[in-house]
């Protein structure tokens, strides 16, 4: 199977408060896993990726953390602030063959929503 | 570098009528995609490309054509514009297909009346 899920579908934080976004996936050929971020009128951009071999990877106030038995990652922010306010998607890629396995596969998204 | 750049940002169509969506990338990336977002759908790809001269079809290809002549451009035709394909379209190109970063351009806006 091709999906990832991605939840909650819309998330309320305080500013200071850790965000976390669960994503879960069923084909464990995947081997590609990063989180994109959009802002209202913008296209999504890369926030951070990681691949199966390790269990967490952390840039600044981001932190993926994977588990490849239970096949799900999430993406958890720190200290969120009013300017990460954002659709965050979640996506699995199969990055060993070309063509179509080679293609991104994208959660639905999530609007987080950092209140001051 | 400008990066990923589409044309039209904004569109209004009829229903049957037809038109092209413009993206072209300086990066001198081999890998671009197009997807369209749909409100509670996610991104959803509709054609791709490897390279110059390779296109394949996505998960929602119908009602798109594309083409991809040169490394720089890759536009997405709508052949018969329908309501269904009111839309937010992304354009995305990277280095290579696997494991490398995609980098989108705005966006078009699509609606048909």
């Amino acid at each position: 199977q091709q999906q990832v899920k991605q939840s909650p579908q819309s998330l309320i934080v305080q500013k200071g408060g850790i965000s976390i976004i669960n994503c879960a996936y069923e084909n464990t050929a995947f081997d590609y896993f990063p989180w994109y971020q959009q802002f209202p009128g913008k296209g999504p951009a890369l926030l951070i990726a990681i691949r199966p071999d390790v269990s967490e990877k952390k840039e600044g106030r981001f932190t993926i953390s994977f588990n490849k038995s239970a096949k799900q990652f999430s993406l958890h922010i720190m200290d969120s602030q009013p300017g990460d306010s954002a659709t965050y998607f979640c996506a699995a890629q199969l990055t060993n063959y070309g063509g179509s396995q080679g293609n991104l596969i994208f959660g639905k998204g999530t609007k987080l929503s950092v209140k001051p | 570098n400008a990066g990923v750049t589409q044309t039209p940002k904004f569109q209004v169509l009829k229903t049957g009528q037809s038109m092209t969506l413009q993206c072209a990338q300086d990066m001198n990336h081999e890998y671009m995609s197009w997807y369209r977002q749909d409100p509670g759908m996610g991104l959803r790809l509709i054609h791709y490309s490897v390279g110059a001269g390779i296109t394949d079809q996505g998960e929602v290809p119908n009602g798109y054509n594309v083409s991809r002549s040169t490394t720089e451009d890759f536009p997405l035709r709508l052949l018969s514009a329908a309501p269904s394909q009111t839309s937010v379209y992304f354009c995305a190109s990277s280095i290579l297909a696997g494991g490398n970063e995609q980098y989108f351009g705005p966006g078009t806006r699509l609606t048909v009346t």
